[in-house]
């Protein structure tokens, strides 16, 4: 089946860095791929979809200028976080489906992300 | 975006059946459903997708109503690695659909 992998697994940081996160779909092409923030014991939580050769689309709360999303290729989004600060330690995940019918989310293993 | 409703928590037992429902009202006609498994520390993993009546696979069925407002899934004789949190989503065929994702049900298997 499709994969879409995410690196790094996991990440610390110190306060006031930046940190890239990349997701990749492995074997088929995403114009479309999405990234959710999950807190412990939580749901997760869309934060922006993703669109390939243009700019992202951010849900209601989420800082566009904090978030910086890239979607360069069919096969590649990364998502920075900018001056990273301890609220922004979560586990981080990404999304693609395939273009189609009735094709289901595939998701990247996640990141976590620590920030100390 | 329809909405989903499901139990927050249940339990269960090996060799037991266990049936998960979620609720739906709001589905739109070129909505699909799907359930997904998550395990702590990873991203979710597809289960099972259906439109309307019965779907099976080798993990688990899923049951949709006439009126597609709810949806049960059932999974046959869980073992203790069936420990997760299932989440049941509505979203339609697109790929650029955006999937949102609900509180999910914490499911504990006992021994």
């Amino acid at each position: 089946g499709a994969v879409v992998s995410q690196h790094p697994s996991w990440v610390i940081c110190k306060s006031g860095t930046s940190v890239k996160i990349e997701c990749r779909s492995l074997d088929f092409q995403a114009t479309t791929m999405f990234w959710y923030r999950q807190f412990p014991k939580q749901s997760l939580m869309l934060m922006a979809t993703s669109n390939e050769g243009s700019k992202a689309t951010y849900e209601q709360g989420v800082e566009k200028d904090k978030f910086l999303i890239n979607h360069a290729s069919l096969t590649l989004s990364t998502l920075t976080v900018t001056s990273a600060h301890p609220e922004d330690s979560s586990f981080y995940i990404c999304s693609a489906r395939r273009q189609g019918v009735n094709t289901e989310a595939f998701f990247g293993q996640g990141t976590r992300l620590t920030v100390v | 975006l329809a909405k989903t409703t499901q139990p927050i928590s249940m339990d269960s037992y090996e060799g037991q059946e266990v049936n998960i429902t979620c609720s739906h009202n709001n589905i739109a006609t070129n909505d699909y459903i799907t359930w997904y498994q998550q395990f702590p520390s990873q991203g979710p993993r597809f289960i099972i997708q259906g439109y309307k009546t019965k779907v099976t696979n080798e993990v688990a069925s899923l049951f949709i109503p006439a009126d597609r407002k709810s949806s049960t899934l059932s999974l046959p004789r869980v073992s203790l690695s069936d420990t997760a949190v299932y989440y049941c989503l509505v979203a339609t065929d697109s790929s650029a659909s955006k999937i949102i994702f609900g509180s999910g049900t914490r499911l504990s298997i006992r021994p």
